[in-house]
């Protein structure tokens, strides 16, 4: 069965640490992997996708498949990146079909 | 990316009731979800809105208590039936332009019922 998991329902850090969320998922077909994310009082908003290979407010994910990973990283946390993070799993070849992770929230104290 | 727009943002319901939410996009999109997140849980798809046909459920997920409908490309109603005190969720709509586009989300209604 397909299923996504983040290991770390709650995370906290300092500014100016690095920061890794962690994604792990079970899926027998062609992965896409996304990262989502959602602020206080925002809507949940797409961070990145692993087939871009972008790097959005210095976050990067690379695609394991290996270890079935998708770990979210950023060097230098900021304050701002305190928010709601979820790990999903794309399946049928693409976006149609996304299985959440329970999400990991991030807190970065000043 | 599409702007997406949920109707009502949050309702208090009776047990038993029904409630209708709309979800509207301001582009045409090809494909259009509905999620339910439950309380201290994750996403879980209910439903893919098809235009113009039947909406295809996800297991554990039926249509007479999720009818789902709609009529164009830009708009979807999912209908939350005879609800209770378990239907306190947040009920998201999502939305994909097209191609290999990623699903945008709309603000979320949260419906509680008493």
């Amino acid at each position: 069965a397909q299923r996504v998991t983040q290991p770390e329902k709650l995370l906290s850090v300092f500014k100016g640490a690095p920061v890794e969320l962690k994604c792990n998922y079970s899926y027998s077909g062609s992965p896409e992997l996304f990262w989502y994310v959602q602020y206080s009082r925002q809507r949940l908003q797409l961070l990145l996708r692993h087939i871009s290979r972008e790097s959005i407010k210095g976050f990067t994910a690379d695609l394991n498949k290996g270890e079935t990973s998708f770990h979210l990283k950023k060097p230098f946390a900021q304050e701002e990146d305190s928010a709601m993070y979820y790990c999903a799993l794309g399946l049928q070849g693409g976006s149609e079909k996304l299985v959440f992770g329970k999400g990991t929230k991030l807190t970065v104290n000043p | 990316s599409a702007v997406i727009s949920q109707k009502p943002s949050r309702d208090i319901c009776q047990r038993g009731t029904s409630l209708t939410i709309q979800c509207q996009v301001d582009s045409q999109v090809t494909m259009m979800f509905w999620y339910r997140q439950q309380p201290g849980q994750s996403l879980t798809l209910i439903a893919t809105a098809n235009q113009g046909s039947e909406a295809t459920y996800e297991s554990g997920f039926v249509i007479d208590k999720f009818p789902i409908s709609r009529p164009n490309l830009t708009f979807s109603t999912l209908t939350v039936s005879n609800m209770s005190p378990e239907d306190s969720s947040i009920y998201l709509c999502s939305a994909v332009t097209g191609g290999n586009q990623p699903q945008h989300f709309g603000d979320g209604t949260r419906l509680s019922i008493l």
